[in-house]
C-alpha cells in the first residue's frame, strides 16, 4: 500500500533562518506531488507541485523554493524565513492530477516563525 | 476556471441529530468532487469522491454526499453526528492538473 511521510511534525525558526521539509512516498512510482499551505481562517494555497523528477510548477510567488531530486521525495525550502511564513505544511500525492483518485495528504508540519 | 463555494463558515449540531454540509461548484466541464475531513493539526482525509458514476456517493464514517448538476451542488449529509465528527471539511473540485479547494467548513458537535 502506499504511504506517504512528511517531517517534522512541529518547527519554530527565527526569522531569516533557513528552512526544508521534506516529503516522501512509498508504494507507487512517479506520482505527481504538492505542497499546501494552511493559514488559519483562509483554507488551502496551492505552493508548488510537481509531475516528474526535476519538474516544478509555482503557483504562488514567494520566498519559498521546492525540488524534486528523486521520483518520490519532494523537498520545501526557502533561504530566510519570514514571519509570514507561518503556517501549517502539507504535502500531497496523487496518481492521476487527483481527477480520479483524489490526493493523499501527509500528517502536516505545523510551522513558527519567531 | 473552477471555483468551490462552502457556504457555511461554521455549522453547530447536537449529538444525535443530522449534519448538512453545504458545497456548491462553478466548473466549465464536468468535474470530480471530493470531500475532505481534517482533524486539528492532522493531515486532511478523504471521505468521499464522485467521479461521474452514481450521483449519491456514499464515504467512510457514515457520511454520504449527492451531485446535482441542476444545482451545481455536492452537499455533504449524515443522518446522526457524533461527537468524533467534530472537525474542519472541505469541498473539492478537481481542475486540470491539481485540486480547487473550498475555504472549509468547521463542523462543532455538541453533547
Amino acid at each position: 500500500s502506499q504511504t506517504i511521510h512528511q517531517w517534522p511534525a512541529t518547527l519554530v525558526q527565527p526569522v531569516g533562518s533557513p528552512l526544508s521539509l521534506e516529503c516522501t512516498v512509498e508504494g507507487t512510482s512517479n506520482p505527481n506531488l504538492y505542497w499546501y499551505r494552511q493559514a488559519a481562517g483562509r483554507g488551502l494555497q496551492l505552493l508548488f507541485y510537481s509531475v516528474g523528477i526535476g519538474q516544478i510548477s509555482s503557483e504562488v510567488p514567494q520566498n519559498l523554493s521546492a525540488s524534486r531530486p528523486q521520483d518520490r521525495q519532494f523537498i520545501l525550502s526557502s533561504k530566510k524565513l519570514l514571519l509570514s511564513d507561518s503556517g501549517f505544511y502539507l504535502c500531497a500525492w496523487s496518481r492521476d492530477q487527483g481527477r480520479g483518485y483524489g490526493y493523499t495528504f501527509g500528517s502536516g508540519t505545523r510551522l513558527t516563525v519567531v | 476556471a473552477q471555483s468551490v463555494t462552502q457556504l457555511d463558515s461554521h455549522v453547530s449540531v447536537s449529538e444525535g441529530t443530522p449534519v448538512l454540509l453545504r458545497c456548491n461548484y462553478s466548473s466549465s466541464y464536468s468535474p470530480s468532487l471530493f470531500w475532505y475531513v481534517q482533524h486539528p493539526n492532522k493531515g486532511l482525509q478523504l471521505l468521499l469522491k464522485y467521479t461521474s458514476a452514481a450521483t449519491l456517493v456514499k464515504g467512510i464514517n457514515g457520511f454520504e454526499a449527492e451531485f446535482k448538476k441542476s444545482e451545481t451542488s455536492f452537499h455533504l449529509t449524515k443522518p446522526s453526528a457524533h461527537m468524533s465528527d467534530a472537525a474542519e471539511y472541505f469541498c473539492v473540485s478537481s481542475g486540470y492538473s491539481t485540486l480547487t479547494f473550498g475555504k472549509g467548513t468547521m463542523l462543532l458537535v455538541s453533547p
